[in-house]
């Protein structure tokens, strides 16, 4: 099954700083997602990568895809309090038959940001 | 419109009961999933629904039962659950199945098994 392995597993941070999350898989990325948590609730949808070399921003977040590598980066400018939560990076598993098509998910990092 | 609506939002049921949860979508989504994620984990898989039709069953335990009346509903029914049954279950809709499609998740329904 896909491996996803995040890092750092938490982060503190001060308000106003930049930030990096990683995201790595032991298997060919096939699509790669992050989403951000807020701790007892549902996931909220960032964005999806699917090409090597991927870049996509979202206001402050700039999310890139390195498919050399099966990595997936996550970066914060100018974090706010507002950024605090649990972000996941997610992957399509595929390897034909009945495991084609599941999206499973990173341990996740914990982000908090102190004003 | 992203929303995917779970009902309800918080559930405790006793061993012997039987239960539903529910999930409903109006984005014209074609797939639609079950998630359960326990505690500072990150969500598991249950269930993944095609075009209506049950596509991936992660080996789940019979005591819990998914029906998709139709594109825009998902049901969860529960019954004889164990405590450690207990978790965050997340329901999400994606337009198209997987892979390359990106899911919009519901706010989740807290059961308890007590």
């Amino acid at each position: 099954s896909q491996e996803l392995e995040q890092s750092p597993q938490s982060l503190i941070v001060q308000e106003g700083k930049n930030l990096t999350i990683n995201c790595t898989s032991s298997k060919t990325l096939y699509g790669l997602y992050w989403y951000k948590q807020k701790y007892g609730e549902g996931l909220i949808f960032l964005m999806m990568l699917q090409k090597g070399g991927e870049e996509k921003s979202h206001e402050k977040i700039t999310a890139k895809l390195d498919e050399k590598k099966q990595q997936s980066s996550l970066h914060i400018t100018a974090s706010q309090p507002s950024h605090a939560g649990i972000y996941l990076c997610g992957a399509d598993v595929y390897a034909g038959g009945t495991s084609y098509g599941k999206l499973t998910f990173g341990q996740g990092t914990i982000l908090t940001v102190h004003p | 419109d992203t929303e995917v609506t779970q009902t309800p939002k918080h559930l405790v049921m006793g061993m012997t009961n039987k239960k539903s949860l529910k999930c409903e979508q109006h984005m014209g989504h074609r797939a639609m999933y079950w998630y359960k994620q326990k505690a500072k984990k990150p969500p598991e898989l249950m269930f993944v629904y095609s075009y209506e039709k049950l596509s991936i069953n992660e080996s789940v335990p019979s005591r819990f039962s998914p029906e998709c009346p139709n594109s825009s509903l998902l049901n969860l029914h529960l019954h004889a659950l164990q405590p450690e049954d207990s978790a965050l279950y997340l329901c999400a809709s994606s337009q198209d199945p997987p892979p390359g499609a990106e899911a919009f998740f519901g706010q989740g329904t807290r059961l308890t098994v007590v």
